[in-house]
């Protein structure tokens, strides 16, 4: 098993553009979601999903949009980048039933 | 809602002593606590977890604990090694919620 990937690695946008984060996992995890992790801090919830057609909000999910047509897939869009928005991206996903959250490594982005 | 406080933000130890890591949580429904470590650039880890109806839990040289009654668990650490540098995370899980209720962190740095 791959586990959690997530695709780029890195990127750097500039100020209005969008750009879709990837995050894809082969364990059949019906639960999945977004963390941003700003330098020297935690973990902030963006969006989550409990399966297929479900997604709900976390603590910050403003200028995020997500979607979660097949339990492997589960798309971060940015819609409109804003320096602010300069961090860590991290997914996450875990079975139902079960506590663990197996995390993908991460996508670096700067926005100028 | 799940409220968790983690203490300290930072602990640094003189290599081979223990490092003592402490949370506290809100919400007396909350059922499970793990830890998770990360290191710099790298995405974050479980390494212990431990289930309410649990006191104590140990795995080699790293140990948690749980009080239920004051709300609080501990990440203990015994004979500390460079290797054990990094961040890291406590968690809850409150019942009625899908999603790990993350500490800030705390940094920790063992000195040689």
């Amino acid at each position: 098993n791959a586990g959690v990937t997530q695709t780029p690695k890195f990127q750097v946008l500039k100020t209005g553009q969008s750009m879709t984060l990837q995050c894809a996992q082969d364990m059949n995890h019906e639960y999945m979601s977004w963390y941003r992790q700003d330098p020297g801090m935690g973990l902030r919830l963006i969006h989550y999903s409990v399966g297929a057609g479900i997604t709900d909000q976390g603590e910050v999910p403003n200028g995020y949009n997500v979607s979660r047509s097949t339990t492997e897939d589960f798309p971060l869009r940015l819609l409109s980048a804003a320096p602010s928005q300069t961090s860590v991206y991290f997914c996450a996903s875990r079975a139902s039933g079960r506590y663990e959250q197996y995390f993908g490594p991460g996508t670096r982005l700067t926005v100028t | 809602g799940e409220n968790v406080e983690q203490h300290p933000s930072t602990l640094s130890v003189q290599e081979g002593d223990s490092a003592v890591i402490k949370c506290t949580y809100s919400d007396s429904a909350s059922n499970y606590f793990p830890w998770y470590k990360q290191e710099l650039g790298k995405r974050p880890q479980l390494i212990i977890d431990i289930r309410s109806n649990v006191g104590e839990k140990k795995d080699q040289r790293i140990a948690v604990t749980l009080n239920k009654t004051a709300k609080h668990f501990s990440l203990h650490i015994t004979e500390t090694q460079p290797e054990d540098s990094a961040v890291y995370f406590c968690a809850g899980y409150p019942d009625s919620n899908y999603q790990l209720i993350w500490g800030a962190g705390t940094k920790l740095i063992i000195k040689p």
